[in-house]
């Protein structure tokens, strides 16, 4: 059965902390990664990661995928109390098309 | 520029009742999704459409019925709502066969 999960559940910090969001993945037919914010409404989208060892950067978020250990993480650094949000990742694997199967997600909190 | 539209965005049903939850995209995607999202479950995917007149199981599938007579439309249909059927749900597309999933501003249906 395809499978994300994602740690800490929940993350609370102050304004300025660096936090690391991991994911991890079990799946067949692997293709991509994806990680969304999501504050009050829809999931807005931050990355999506095929490719090992490659970083992608937006500002102060930055993400990496390892295929070899099936892992991803999510950086934030200097956080702001306006990246209070839940953090999905999904994974998508490909059948007659691609399925996007998420994980529980990640609650953070940044204290003022 | 449009989206991914649903309707309604809000709905009360009563046990045993029927409805339709209605999902159009105007991007020209081919592959469709339905999630519901429940507190701490994170997204989990109730049905998905490669492309015109293809429909497939998700993860949660029971209880739901799906129809995808166009490209731009698919909508998810309760035959006989439950009480377990209360969730927020989310509609999704993606350009051609991978990519970033694009949603819908969702729908809070509650069944009494």
């Amino acid at each position: 059965e395809d499978k994300v999960v994602q740690s800490p559940l929940s993350l609370v910090v102050h304004e300025g902390d660096t936090v690391t969001l991991n994911c991890s993945y079990e799946v067949t037919n692997f293709r991509s990664l994806l990680w969304y914010k999501q504050e009050k409404k829809a999931p807005t989208f931050l990355f999506m990661l095929t490719s090992s060892g490659i970083e992608k950067k937006s500002g102060r978020l930055s993400s990496i995928l390892d295929k070899k250990e099936l892992f991803s993480i999510l950086n934030i650094t200097a956080t702001q109390t306006g990246d209070s949000a839940v953090y999905l990742c999904a994974g998508s694997f490909v059948g007659r098309t691609y399925k996007y199967i998420f994980g529980t997600g990640t609650r953070l909190k940044v204290l003022a | 520029n449009a989206g991914v539209t649903q309707t309604p965005k809000f709905q009360v049903l009563k046990t045993g009742q029927s409805m339709t939850l209605q999902c159009a995209q105007d991007m020209n995607h081919n592959s469709m999704y339905w999630y519901r999202q429940d507190p701490g479950m994170g997204l989990r995917l109730i049905y998905y459409s490669a492309s015109e007149g293809t429909t497939d199981k998700g993860e949660v599938p029971n209880g739901y019925n799906v129809s995808r007579l166009n490209k731009r439309e698919f909508s998810l249909r309760l035959e006989s709502a439950a009480p377990s059927q209360t969730s927020v749900y989310f509609c999704a597309s993606i350009p051609g066969y991978t990519g970033e999933l694009f949603f819908g501003e969702g729908s809070r249906l509650t069944v009494l």
